[in-house]
């Protein structure tokens, strides 16, 4: 499979803005997202990128794009206590039916 | 329009029992992944299925796991001989045509 990768933790203070980056590998990715994971539950998408576009703004989420150097970032704005979680990136293979997670970033808002 | 339902929520199971995951997937999708997520070591991808057919099985530990998606009902991970190592949360995902797959919410397998 894909390689999709991630740091594993993040720390910022309420009202700053976080910064959580993924590489990965495929070229031919078709979709990239961002997944939320709240304590205890499962993963609910956040927002995708379509790979043909560089930048996506959705409120206080803003994503990066970057394919030459196959990077993505998902920047939060004005980070609230709220958005503690695990944050997953994912691409989706050029066929359309395989997605590849990455280990997922653990964000921790301090207040 | 129900979303993926996994059950049981919490499984305990003791050492050498079998434990058996279910995934029903959202109406109309007939793509199936299965996730293991350990503490601290990420979502590790372990098969994906079609309607009665295993696609690709790359992240399955070549023993005691399997999983199947039959024509009907859910999709069921099945674990054999159950060791403490095998305790972590097994998601599925699910996806049709559309963008994005949808997560259910996990099974916590707890092996005492």
């Amino acid at each position: 499979g894909e390689d999709v990768e991630q740091s594993l933790f993040l720390s910022v203070r309420e009202g700053d803005s976080s910064v959580i980056n993924c590489t990965y590998t495929d070229s031919s990715s078709t979709y990239l997202y961002w997944y939320k994971q709240e304590p205890g539950a499962g993963l609910q998408l956040l927002t995708y990128i379509f790979s043909n576009m560089d930048m996506k703004q959705d409120q206080r989420l803003t994503v990066l794009l970057n394919k030459k150097d196959k990077h993505l970032s998902l920047r939060i704005a004005d980070t609230q206590t709220g958005d503690s979680a695990i944050y997953f990136c994912a691409e989706r293979d050029n066929t359309g039916n395989q997605f590849y997670f990455g280990t997922g970033t653990s964000l921790t808002v301090i207040p | 329009n129900a979303g993926v339902m996994q059950n049981p929520r919490h499984l305990v199971r003791r050492r050498g029992q079998e434990a058996r995951l279910r995934c029903s997937p959202m109406k109309g999708h007939s793509h199936v992944y299965w996730y293991r997520q350990l503490p601290e070591e990420g979502l590790k991808f372990m098969v994906y299925l079609q309607k009665e057919n295993i696609i690709d099985e790359s992240g399955m530990p070549k023993e005691r796991f399997s999983a199947e998606f039959p024509k009907e009902g859910p999709s069921i991970l099945r674990i054999q001989q159950v060791v403490r190592g095998d305790s972590a949360a097994y998601f599925c995902a699910t996806a049709g045509g559309g963008t994005e797959a949808f997560f259910g919410q996990g099974t916590r397998l707890t092996v005492v």
